[in-house]
């Protein structure tokens, strides 16, 4: 039973698209990341939420719109898709509060802009 | 605001040769400190973590790491590598601030274990 999933796990999409990533975690934690991955292996956060409520945005171009529905699924879209936007997006979750910031992380997201 | 610095970008090893992966990190209060793998087309998982208490921790596949308040580090090891351990590994700290926890990664370095 998959801690943290996300789909799809591949996408390849031309320039100009709006794409969607889909993350769900059945851990009970409260908070949910999502992370971009450069072809350098470069980690970089881009929104947390915690319990539905956005707690960290970084300067993430507004084409990218995260959405929880619910403390247990965080969803990415995309509008508008550069080829700057070709990376692998990670999901993650964490229990904040009394927690540490361990996160756990889905399988990753790989999407390529054409 | 803290950071993380892994110095070393690539590391090569033969097969049953000790390793260390290097990371130091800066940050004015405490932090929790951890150690992420990641094998080739997988997400990360934790190898291990320092919380409080002893200062040498072990984690998973035979891995440990010292910290080092005196010397902001956070050194990862392991006294004979497997081939298997070819994989991306992330130092990263973690803050509480604002009411959670920030996590702060390095950029990883790349152990290649040689045959």
């Amino acid at each position: 039973d998959t801690a943290v999933s996300q789909t799809p796990k591949y996408l390849v999409t031309q320039m100009g698209n709006d794409k969607s990533i889909k993350c769900e975690q059945n851990l009970g934690h409260d908070t949910m990341y999502w992370y971009k991955q450069d072809s350098k292996k470069f980690l970089k956060i881009m929104f947390s939420y915690n319990n539905k409520e956005l707690i960290i945005n970084e300067t993430v171009p507004n084409r990218f719109s995260p959405k929880s529905p619910d403390k247990a699924h965080l969803n990415l879209h995309i509008n508008s898709l550069e080829l700057g936007d070709s990376a692998v997006y990670f999901c993650a979750s964490s229990q904040d509060g009394v927690g540490t910031g361990e996160l756990f992380f889905g399988e990753g997201s790989r999407l390529t802009v054409l | 605001a803290q950071s993380v610095t892994q110095l070393d970008s690539q590391v090569p090893v033969f097969e049953e040769a000790p390793v260390e992966l290097r990371c130091n990190y800066s940050s004015s209060v405490s932090v929790y400190l951890f150690w992420y793998v990641q094998y080739p087309n997988q997400g990360l998982q934790l190898l291990l973590k320092y919380l409080s208490g002893s200062t040498l921790v072990k984690g998973i596949n035979g891995f440990e790491a010292e910290f080092n308040k005196s010397q902001t580090s956070f050194h990862l090891r392991k006294p004979s590598v497997h081939i298997s351990d070819t994989a991306e590994y992330f130092c990263a700290v973690s803050l509480y601030s604002g009411g959670y926890q920030k996590v702060t990664f390095g950029t990883g370095t790349k152990l290649q274990v040689i045959p």
